[in-house]
């Protein structure tokens, strides 16, 4: 069992740019969950997918957005990127979308806004 | 949102047991409490969650109050592995944004 991936692991990207992310869960689950942690802080939840439709968002501006394809597999698109959109960007897998399940996280990906 | 308040950071001696306390005194009823633990450069892994019992697993034990306004996870017997920040988080069932991971405990392990 691969665990939950994601792609790149790097990422850099100037101002105003656009960037893409992406996120494979753990085999058999379902949903798939988006968190932003900034250097030194907890993850913070930006939001959820479940069935090709996100079903729950946190407070972050409509510049994040996403998707999820039929096998489960999820993006997470930034348009018009901030310099304080540098983060550590973490998806997490469960089964079903109660926030009692547990979550499966991926490793990240670093993006850096210069 | 209820939200949850723990020490910035404690220290423990390899193979001795460690207790991370977390104050929750806004928990509502349907709220469970979690604890993850993100190890350095990895992403957060799970590591226990409660109602209202004591709870235990091959990782750690999860003391929850009897009034739930706070809850303490033990580590029975700590290694230079369990160095991490723990988060005490407090999930409700059915609304899944008030997952709130706060900034956690940082636990330093000396061998």
């Amino acid at each position: 069992d691969a665990g939950v991936t994601q792609s790149p692991t790097h990422l850099i990207k100037t101002r105003g740019q656009q960037v893409t992310l992406r996120c494979s869960p753990k085999s058999g689950h379902d949903t798939v969950s988006w968190y932003q942690q900034a250097l030194g802080q907890g993850p913070q939840f930006i939001f959820q997918y479940y069935e090709e439709e996100e079903r729950q968002r946190g407070n972050f501006p409509d510049r994040f957005s996403g998707h999820q394809f039929p096998n489960y597999s999820s993006e997470l698109n930034v348009n018009a990127l901030l310099l304080g959109d540098s983060a550590l960007y973490l998806c997490a897998s469960s089964f079903g979308t109660s926030g009692v399940n547990e979550q499966f996280f991926g490793p990240g990906t670093r993006l850096t806004v210069l | 949102d209820a939200k949850t308040t723990q020490p910035n950071s404690m220290e423990s001696n390899e193979e001795e047991p460690v207790h991370l306390p977390c104050n929750h005194s806004t928990i509502s009823g349907t709220d469970y409490i979690h604890w993850y633990r993100q190890l350095p450069s990895q992403g957060p892994e799970y590591v226990i969650h409660g109602l209202t019992s004591n709870v235990n697993n091959r990782m750690a034990s999860l003391a929850i109050a009897e009034d739930r306004k706070s809850s303490t996870l033990i580590l029975h017997r700590a290694t230079l592995r369990d160095a991490a920040v723990y988060y005490c988080i407090l999930r409700d069932e059915y609304n899944f944004n008030k997952f709130y991971f706060g900034s956690g405990t940082k636990l330093n392990v000396k061998p």
